[in-house]
């Protein structure tokens, strides 16, 4: 287990459709990043957050938001949905180092994903 | 988006057998890292490298960083079951947490 908690763990829905993933991180972790994975792409970054902002945006559609809140969780919301969102989404979490010696994706915990199903 | 190359794509392997699998890529990186993910888990990370030519180890599990910092090695010594999964290295350019996955090796070990 590694402290990251997601929900829903499984999600059908309809194209076109909108729906919002959920994501805890670790306690006291303050980034969240969000992933997709999928059968044909691979692991693709979305997007991070650190401490309520915005830091990094990776391969992110313009259908799709996060945001993450004061008390540090982080939500993915993903619109105007289409078959090929079929994936698995991941969130993970770190603490940024000390000194702010900055040294890569060394701390980040993967929780254990929303598999999300657009028919 | 842009992947690493991740050989072989799949492998079986009796148990006890010594693995390899590796990682290229057309940009020069400046983190490399190697994750495990089993069946219906996110993925966990192995072995994280900082510097070209670094060899770090972790229990059975040795990755080394390639010199010229596009590759990246991974062995797996005296395999066992429990070894099964998908491996993936994951490449950092620089920046915030900017990161590219490799394409995965998947492997099986067979008792």
């Amino acid at each position: 287990d590694s402290g990251v908690t997601q929900t829903p763990k499984h999600l059908i829905t309809a194209t076109g459709q909108r729906v919002t993933l959920r994501c805890s991180p670790r306690s006291g972790d303050l980034s969240v990043y969000w992933y997709q994975q999928s059968l044909d792409q691979g692991l693709q970054f979305l997007i991070q957050y650190y401490n309520g902002e915005e830091r990094a945006k990776g391969n992110i559609l313009e259908r799709f938001s996060a945001q993450q809140f004061p008390d540090l969780h982080s939500e993915l919301n993903l619109s105007s949905l289409e078959l090929g969102d079929s994936a698995l989404y991941f969130c993970a979490s770190s603490v940024e180092p000390a000194g702010g010696k900055y040294r890569g994706l060394e701390t980040q915990y993967f929780g254990p994903g929303t598999r999300l199903l657009v028919l | 988006g842009q992947q690493l190359n991740q050989s072989p794509q799949s492998m079986f392997i009796q148990e006890g057998e010594d693995v390899s699998m590796n990682c290229t890529s057309s940009s020069i990186f400046n983190t490399w890292l190697w994750y495990k993910q089993d069946p219906g888990e996110g993925p966990v990370l192995l072995i994280a490298l900082y510097k070209a030519g670094e060899l770090t180890s972790n229990g059975r599990l040795t990755a080394q960083f390639g010199i010229t910092r596009k590759d990246s090695f991974l062995n797996i010594s005296a395999s066992i079951p429990s070894d099964v999964g998908i491996y993936f290295c994951a490449g950092n350019s620089g920046g915030y947490q900017k990161v590219t996955f490799g394409t995965g090796t998947k492997l099986q070990v067979i008792p």
